[in-house]
């Protein structure tokens, strides 16, 4: 049973930097097919996509992020990161890692989500 | 404002039938992309409950259906339950400037 955990500040600071982690237990970050994602939910609002990353590192990003956003593979921790840069208390939100399964564009498994606020 | 038009809420009887509606258009939707749907119970990470447009995961209760025809989709939960109130986000892909994954704005459902 493959689990996702974020981890990182609760709370950043305008245009600082926010810094994620999600650590994947249960199986291989690098196994093939497996596309590593970031998507967040907004307070009130719904669910917005952020990006991905393959098992081989390759990055796809949301066109509206895509300036500020880098997402990185640690294979050596099977951990995958979000960075992303000059926040603004519109980036509030609960930012959730998910697994995107073969790429077919389903998350079959989630991390628990984590509180960040821009304050 | 979402891509993909959900109803903000819904409300049904326990035991009644309850349709939640996805619309989009000619760029996602309707250009053949499948459609994914999740419940998001409170304070917990969303589920997936239907894949590629009428698929159900292992586990997930055959109350669930889903549907999709022309640039819409639909989840429909049969045998309403109290457990079933939650948040559900439809979610598929957008192709107008370059393809990306998009959700719903989501639709709450009570159960009164």
């Amino acid at each position: 049973q493959v689990q996702l955990q974020e981890s990182g500040p609760g709370l950043v600071k305008p245009s600082q930097t926010l810094s994620l982690t999600c650590t994947v237990s249960g199986g291989s970050i690098s196994s093939d097919g497996n596309y590593w994602t970031w998507i967040r939910h907004h307070p009130g609002k719904g669910l917005e996509w952020i990006g991905y990353i393959s098992y081989s590192g390759s990055t796809y990003y949301n066109p509206s992020l895509e300036s500020r956003i880098i997402i990185s593979l640690d294979t050596s921790k099977n951990q995958f990161s979000l960075k992303l840069n000059s926040v603004t208390a519109a980036d509030t939100a609960v930012y959730y890692c998910a697994r995107d399964d073969f790429g077919s564009g389903k998350f079959d498994y989630w991390g628990q989500g984590t509180l960040v606020a821009v304050s | 404002q979402s891509v993909l038009t959900q109803p903000p809420s819904v409300s049904g009887a326990p035991g009644q039938r309850v349709t939640i509606s996805c619309t989009g258009s000619s760029s996602n939707i309707g250009a053949g992309y499948d459609v994914h749907w999740y419940q998001r119970l409170p304070g917990k990470a969303p589920k997936l409950i239907i894949y590629g447009n009428t698929n159900r995961p292992s586990g997930v209760p055959e109350r669930f259906s889903g549907s999709k025809s022309g640039n819409s989709a639909s989840l429909a939960i049969t045998g309403l339950q109290a457990e079933d109130e939650a948040d559900y986000y439809c979610q598929s892909y957008e192709s107008r400037l370059s393809v990306y994954v998009i959700f719903g704005g989501g639709t709450k459902l009570t159960v009164l």
